[in-house]
């Protein structure tokens, strides 16, 4: 079956700038996380939801961070008046269930802000 | 705190032989383990996890973990390193009492199998 997509593959702006980033997960699952991953760095957390609703927003840097699953499935992460320190690998990952279940993971949304 | 280390950012194994890459994890209370490869330009592909039972966990393309409670250990081995195992390697820890659900992953052990 299809994993998990995410779009676009690389987004290039502005500092100061309005990006939205899209993840679409694998159907059926209900748990849905976001994750940056810098240069060197391993995936760090972001954002993890169950559902519709943001179970755990503890990893968001600050508030011109935002993510939103509407229905349940697709999922945008949307960062306000880009810096130039968002750039990153910006991974989406679902699982069928939250807990001990493995995630299974988008190829990820290169941003780079300039 | 939880937080995961892979103190070697580079393990170089000759074709064949046997692959070591190590991970050691802190948790408050009992951890789910993981491991996932990432190859260039694809998404992280779950290898294995554990998550209670059999210290010694079986996973995908060959690979298998030793959980070490007492040295809070979580080392991925394979007997025979083949060139295609050439890949970056994650370890991942989610304490059992978060309610939270998140999962801490290291920096990555980038493996090298040369011909």
């Amino acid at each position: 079956g299809a994993g998990v997509s995410q779009t676009p593959s690389n987004k290039v702006t502005e500092k100061g700038k309005y990006v939205e980033l899209r993840c679409d997960p694998i159907s059926g699952h209900t748990a849905l996380y976001w994750y940056r991953q810098s240069l060197g760095q391993g995936p760090e957390f972001l954002i993890y939801f169950q559902g519709t609703g943001a179970a755990d927003d503890s990893g968001l840097p600050n508030d011109r961070f935002f993510a939103v699953r509407p229905e349940g499935s697709v999922s945008t992460l949307k960062i306000q008046r880009t810096e130039r320190g968002d750039s990153a690998v910006y991974l989406c990952a679902s699982s069928d269930i939250a807990g001990a279940r493995e995630q299974y993971f988008g190829p990820g949304t290169r941003l780079t802000v300039t | 705190a939880q937080s995961v280390a892979q103190p070697e950012d580079q393990v170089n194994v000759a074709e064949g032989n046997p692959l070591t890459v190590k991970c050691t994890y802190s948790v408050s209370g009992n951890p789910y383990l993981f491991w996932y490869v990432q190859y260039p330009n694809r998404g992280l592909q779950f290898l294995l996890k554990y998550i209670t039972g059999d210290n010694l966990v079986k996973g995908s393309y060959g690979f298998e973990a030793e959980f070490n409670k007492s040295q809070t250990s979580f080392h991925l081995k394979k007997p025979s390193a083949l060139v295609s195992d050439s890949a970056l390697y994650f370890c991942a820890v989610r304490d059992m009492l978060d309610t939270g659900n998140q999962f801490y992953f290291g920096t990555g052990t980038s493996l090298t199998v040369i011909p």
